[in-house]
């Protein structure tokens, strides 16, 4: 299994450019997040799906707009993208399940990491 | 609301010696936690986790306690080696199903 697979790697943006982050999970998990990183902090949610067809907003959704395509792959897109949006971002899922320790482990993806200049 | 923080951002310790990274919660109805491990230009992996009911948890080399009464949490690595050179994060699994990160700690092992 790859696990979680992100593309691009790296993207060089200029303000006000579109762009989409993929990410794809093959552990037929049922939940996946979209997660920004920025120097000296932790994770931040930007949005979450806790199932195919469904999409809900995270702690930092402003300036971005998501995807469940189908059970494996879930869409970041930066529409019109800022500055403030240089980071880099982090795609993980999820299988919960009942009971036991561990149970809620997500599991992440590479990065992928957006300049926008 | 719900903060996870860590108390130090950066760690230094001697190759062999023993770490004990720390975490402080604020949601006192928190029931679940876990260490993740981020090594440079990587995803964050899974450590080890603990659930309220439990005060300590022990894995390969890892050992995770938690004080409920002063909403703390701390990692004790053993025998640290320089493969465990990373930013490890403490995260709190709320009740909607989400992730609540702290800041982090950057260890450093000197051979």
């Amino acid at each position: 299994n790859a696990g979680v697979t992100q593309t691009p790697k790296f993207q060089v943006l200029k303000t006000g450019q579109s762009m989409t982050l993929q990410c794809a999970q093959d552990m037929n998990h049922n939940s996946m997040y979209w997660y920004r990183q920025d120097p000296g902090m932790g994770l931040r949610l930007i949005y979450y799906s806790a199932s195919e067809g469904t999409t809900d907003k995270g702690e930092v959704p402003n300036g971005y707009n998501v995807s469940r395509l189908n059970k494996r792959e879930f869409s970041l897109r930066l529409e019109s993208a800022a500055p403030s949006q240089t980071s880099v971002y982090f795609c993980a899922s999820r299988l919960p399940r009942t009971g036991g320790v561990g149970r809620e482990t997500q599991y992440f993806g590479p990065g992928t990491r957006l300049l926008v200049l | 609301g719900e903060s996870v923080g860590l108390h130090l951002p950066t760690l230094s310790v001697q190759e062999g010696d023993n770490s004990i990274i720390n975490c402080a919660y604020s949601n006192s109805a928190s029931d679940y936690f876990i260490w993740y491990k981020q090594e440079s230009g990587k995803g964050p992996q899974f450590i080890i986790d603990i659930r309220s009911n439990m005060d300590k948890r022990q894995g390969q080399r890892v050992t995770v306690l938690l004080n409920k009464t002063v909403k703390h949490l701390s990692l004790q690595i053993a025998a640290t080696q320089p493969g465990d050179s990373a930013v490890y994060f403490c995260a709190e699994f709320n009740q909607g199903g989400k992730l609540i990160f702290g800041q982090g700690t950057e260890l450093s092992v000197k051979p």
